[in-house]
């Protein structure tokens, strides 16, 4: 298996504009982890998905983060608009429900300006 | 929920030295406690972790204790070398699948 894969790797961005973030998870795996990481935040859980449906967003910080996976094999994270404040490395993770290690993406680096 | 604290934020050692993170937890269902790597710009990866039924797990040059009444447990890398340098996260599961980390600890390794 590739690994959990994420695009784009980085990506830059002006203020308001809408920002779409990919993960496809390790096959098999029915956890799917989104987090944000920052130096003044350390790593943050967004959302989790299990079974491709959403069981907690409360770390979602606003109305401006979306996320879905509408198959087992893919997820996207959007920010609408987007803010400098949502600078970050975003991370994707998954896991099994039988192993409790979590695998991660190699992360996007996002900058808003 | 669960509470992770971990300290210390950072550590500095000489090359061939032990290394010390520790970490407190606070919902006594934790029963997984896993410690990830992440190197500069790379992503978090899995080094070890331990389960609630035993106290104590090593590979090669690193271990992890665990105690369960004090509800804390701890990172050992002994011989410390350059490459160890990173940021190490600790993390403990609540008793679900979902694991709460801590802040991290960038270690420091020095020549």
């Amino acid at each position: 298996d590739a690994g959990v894969i994420q695009s784009p790797r980085h990506e830059v961005t002006e203020m308001g504009q809408e920002v779409t973030l990919r993960c496809k998870p390790i096959s098999g795996h029915d956890y799917l982890f989104w987090y944000r990481q920052t130096m003044m935040r350390g790593l943050e859980l967004l959302i989790y998905f299990n079974n491709n449906v959403p069981i907690d967003d409360s770390g979602m910080p606003e109305d401006r983060f979306s996320a879905k996976m509408p198959n087992a094999s893919f997820s996207t994270l959007k920010i609408q608009p987007s803010e400098p404040r949502d600078s970050a490395v975003y991370f994707c993770a998954s896991s099994s429900g039988t192993e409790e290690t979590q695998y991660f993406g190699p992360g996007t680096r996002l900058l808003v300006l | 929920g669960e509470n992770v604290e971990q300290h210390p934020s950072t550590l500095s050692v000489q090359e061939g030295d032990s290394a010390v993170i520790k970490c407190t937890y606070s919902d006594s269902a934790s029963n997984y406690f896993p410690w990830y790597k992440q190197e500069l710009g790379k992503r978090p990866q899995l080094i070890i972790d331990i389960r609630s039924n035993v106290g104590e797990k090593k590979d090669q040059r690193i271990a992890v204790t665990l105690n369960k009444t004090a509800k804390h447990f701890s990172l050992h890398i002994t011989e410390t070398q350059p490459e160890d340098s990173a940021v190490y996260f600790c993390a403990a599961n609540g008793g679900s699948y979902i694991p709460t980390f801590g802040r991290g600890t960038s270690l420091i390794v020095h020549p």
